[in-house]
């Protein structure tokens, strides 16, 4: 068990929906990580945020969208949803310190189904 | 981040070391070289992380030579439960950790 928690577990939806992921980091982990993975894929960086803050964008599409909230859990809200956006979306934490290098820890992920 | 190039597939046999080797020629000073492992369907991993020389735990070693060009994941006599993906990231604190293709390791009986 990693500590990062993610809900829900499982979910499916039709096209054009939207969903939001939620994701609960380890305890005293500051930075919150989103990945995205289609069926044998590989794991692609969507956002991270560092302590309620927008640190980094990767390719997150502009239907999607995520925040941190002051108690540092995160929201990844997925909207007008297509059938590629089928996938398990990952979230991970970290504490970022400030002299070693950066240790990730994921959940178990969500699996998105889009019908 | 660093980028890093690892072999897209290797085989092995129970109770075999395996080695895998990660490039990273654009290493920073400040980059720490970190192994991942990806079982299907779940999150990554961590394995192991170092920044030179070698580093040894419980469940693997990371050799990095004196220039920090590459290094290498050995895995201990493996075993059919080693089968798995296993990504290199090099980078700091300040990078956003971003994953490449991974090395697609099986290990076969």
């Amino acid at each position: 068990d990693s500590g990062v928690t993610q809900t829900p577990k499982h979910l499916i939806t039709a096209t054009g929906q939207r969903v939001t992921l939620r994701c609960s980091p380890r305890s005293g982990d500051l930075s919150v990580y989103w990945y995205q993975q289609s069926l044998d894929q590989g794991l692609q960086f969507l956002i991270q945020y560092y302590n309620g803050e927008e640190r980094a964008k990767g390719n997150i599409l502009e239907r999607f969208s995520a925040q941190q909230f002051p108690d540092l859990h995160s929201e990844l809200n997925l909207s007008s949803l297509e059938l590629g956006d089928s996938a398990l979306y990952f979230c991970a934490s970290s504490f970022l310190t400030g002299t070693a290098g950066n240790t990730i820890y994921f959940g178990e992920g969500s699996w998105l189904t889009v019908v | 981040l660093a980028k890093t190039t690892q072999p897209i597939s290797m085989d092995s046999y129970e109770g075999q070391e395996v080695n895998i080797t990660c490039s990273h020629n654009n290493i920073a000073t400040n980059d720490y070289i970190t192994w991942y492992q990806q079982f299907p369907s779940q999150g990554p991993r961590f394995i192991i992380q170092g920044y030179k020389t070698k580093v040894t735990n419980e469940v693997a070693s990371l050799f990095i030579p004196a220039d920090r060009k590459s290094s290498t994941l050995s895995l201990p006599r493996v075993s059919l439960s080693d089968t798995a993906v296993y990504y290199c990231l090099v980078g700091d604190i300040n990078n956003d950790m971003r994953f490449g293709a991974g090395t697609r390791l099986t290990v076969k009986p």
